[in-house]
């Protein structure tokens, strides 16, 4: 598509719940990232995924994150058992090069709320 | 940890006026990017560098690429309401393979 994509833009849900957020990346970006951004806060690295290496996976919480990168396009990040710390927007973001030397192109997110 | 420092991290200015925001590091980059945010949007490149001591313009705005490799800065000219948002830097550290973002700036304009 012409840009980054996410859904849900929002999703409530109940403490303890699963939820699963999507990224369907620019078409031909090689890599992907996911950053969580807490209310009027920065840019916080979540997971980066480059074409068939191994993901990157040192800024995800807790083992309750995880992500996978499904033919090298569209993404899935998955938190278990939500807690309400974990309210925040999800950014996903995709660049053509591994590196991002242009930036990367972000998505508007998805505002997740735990309550 | 925390590897780009990001200066002010909020301004409040009257409409018009000038504006000037930096990012500093310990550690030599080999880019510099600024990204602007609007309220529920995601992070908009403004402006790539990729030398040190570049300097460019996009409209009203100008960042520089610093001698030392280790900052860089924003400025926006004759601020107008469209320009309130949160301003964030961005950098490839020399060796790395991904970018670091800065905590951004918020820029509140009274008009």
């Amino acid at each position: 598509g012409a840009g980054v994509s996410q859904s849900p833009s929002n999703k409530v849900t109940e403490k303890g719940k699963d939820v699963e957020l999507r990224c369907d990346p620019i078409s031909g970006h090689t890599a992907l990232y996911w950053y969580r951004q807490s209310l009027g806060q920065g840019l916080e690295f979540l997971i980066y995924f480059q074409g068939n290496s191994a993901p990157d996976k040192s800024g995800l919480p807790s083992d309750r994150f995880s992500a996978e990168r499904t033919g090298g396009s569209v993404s899935t990040l998955t938190i278990q058992r939500t807690q309400q710390e974990d309210s925040a927007v999800y950014l996903c973001a995709s660049s053509l090069e591994f590196w991002g030397r242009n930036g990367y192109t972000f998505g508007s997110g998805t505002r997740l709320t735990v309550v | 940890g925390q590897q780009l420092n990001q200066s002010p991290q909020s301004m409040f200015i009257q409409e018009g006026e000038d504006v000037s925001m930096n990012c500093t590091s310990s550690s030599i980059f080999n880019t510099w990017l600024w990204y602007k945010q609007d309220p529920g949007e995601g992070p908009v490149l403004l402006i790539a560098l990729y030398k040190a001591g570049e300097l460019t313009s996009n409209g009203r705005l100008t960042a520089q690429f610093g001698i030392t490799r280790k900052d860089s800065f924003l400025n926006i000219s004759a601020s107008i309401p469209s320009d309130v948002g949160i301003y964030f830097c961005a950098g490839q550290i020399q060796g790395a393979q991904k970018l670091v973002f800065g905590q951004g700036t918020r820029l509140t304009i009274n008009p």
